[in-house]
Order: C-alpha cells, then sequence, then structure tokens
C-alpha cells in the first residue's frame, strides 16, 4: 500500500538554528501534501497545504517566513523550521494525498517528527 | 470556518462492549470525511466516506455517514484493549484549497 516516509522522527536543536524534515511519498505521486503540528494531548492544526511546483497555502495564524515549505517533487515535500525558538517544539506530521489513484484524500501520514528546541 | 465536533472526548469501557463515537462537522464543499485511529505516533487511516447511508466495514469498525444531518459515527463492537487509542474524525472539504480538517478527536480507553 502506499507509503509516506517521514524523516528525521527525532531532531533536538539550539534555538535560533533551523531545522529541515522531509515527506516522502514512497509508492505514488502526490501532488498535494499537508503539514500539521501536534501539541501534547491536542489534535492534529493543519499549518499548510503544500503543491507540487507552486507556492504553499498556510492556514491563518502560521508564519509562512518562519515555516518555509517547498514541494519541488511529485515525492518529496519539505519544512523548514528558521530559527527556531523552544515554543516551537512540537510534533510535526505530513500527509500526502494519492491523487494519482483516483482516490483524492489524504489516506496516509508520516510518522511524524518530534522536534525540541533546547 | 470549517468545524469538526467529536464526542464524546473521552471514553471508558470495558473489554467486550460496545461503543459509538460521533462526529459532526460543517466543511465548505464537503468531498469526503475520513476516520483514523492515533496511537503513539501518526494517524491510521481507518474509513473514507463519501456517501450517505453506506456502512464502510472493517472487522470489528464499521462507519456511516449521514449528508443531511453532517455527521457520522464509527462503532466499534467486541472491543478489546488494543482499541484504546484516539479516534478523529476530519471531513475532507474543496475550499480555497483542499484541506483535512481534524476533530479533537475521541479518547477510548478499553479495559481488560
Amino acid at each position: 500500500g502506499a507509503v509516506v516516509s517521514q524523516h528525521p522522527s527525532r531532531v533536538i536543536c539550539k534555538s535560533g538554528t533551523s531545522v529541515k524534515i522531509e515527506c516522502r511519498s514512497l509508492d505514488f505521486q502526490a501532488t498535494t501534501m499537508f503539514w500539521y503540528r501536534q501539541f501534547p494531548k491536542q489534535s492534529l492544526m493543519l499549518m499548510a497545504t503544500s503543491n507540487e511546483g507552486s507556492k504553499a497555502t498556510y492556514e491563518q495564524g502560521v508564519e509562512k517566513d518562519k515555516f518555509l515549505i517547498n514541494h519541488a517533487s511529485l515525492t518529496l515535500s519539505t519544512l523548514t523550521v528558521t530559527s527556531a525558538h523552544p515554543e516551537d517544539s512540537s510534533f510535526y506530521i505530513c500527509s500526502a494525498i494519492e491523487g494519482g489513484r483516483g482516490v483524492w484524500a489524504p489516506l496516509h501520514f508520516g510518522n511524524g517528527t518530534r522536534l525540541t528546541v533546547t | 470556518e470549517d468545524k469538526v465536533v467529536q464526542s464524546p472526548l473521552s471514553l471508558v469501557v470495558h473489554e467486550g462492549d460496545t461503543v459509538t463515537l460521533n462526529c459532526s462537522y460543517e466543511v465548505t464543499n464537503f468531498r469526503s470525511l475520513l476516520w483514523y485511529k492515533q496511537e503513539k505516533k501518526a494517524p491510521t487511516f481507518l474509513f473514507m466516506l463519501t456517501s450517505s447511508g453506506i456502512e464502510k466495514k472493517s472487522g470489528r469498525l464499521s462507519s456511516i455517514l449521514d449528508k443531511k444531518e453532517l455527521s457520522s459515527i464509527l462503532n466499534i463492537t467486541a472491543t478489546q484493549t488494543g482499541d484504546s487509542a484516539i479516534y478523529l474524525c476530519a471531513p475532507f472539504g474543496q475550499g480555497g484549497s483542499e484541506k483535512l480538517v481534524f476533530g479533537k478527536g475521541t479518547k477510548l480507553t478499553v479495559n481488560p
């Protein structure tokens, strides 16, 4: 079945540094990927929708200059947390639409990235 | 603004019990509703519902959509401790762009 691979699964960085998280669709082409953030004991909050070859669409309240999204190919989207601060510590998850198989819905998620900023 | 309300927020049952989880939604240009199960990491897909009144089943789990009432239910029969998880419902709509909006989830705890 379709698999979404997210890397790294866990990262610890110092305040002020940037961190890149990769999301890959392994056996399908993902024209659209979604990036979510999840705080402890809370639901997934959509941060942005990433479309291959175009600019990402950010949800209200999400700083696009801080959370840079690049979707340069049909199988890869990256989220870069720039100048990270401790309040950016969270669980980040990506999801991809399996549109190529005629199923227009995000059925699969990456395993998530636990970001800790010290 | 898209809204998703799940109830109950938390549920504790004993093994063998049957549970019904509820989801109501308001989404622009509704396309489908998805149910996920989240344990320790990322959510895993359970069901995608697009048509009203057609039940989808997978083992002890089943789900149905009511487009008129803008709601869906997820049933789990003969619950097991392994069913303990957070169950998330997410309507998928096409507003300015397609997006998946999650409810807060129902935390199910199944005790032996």
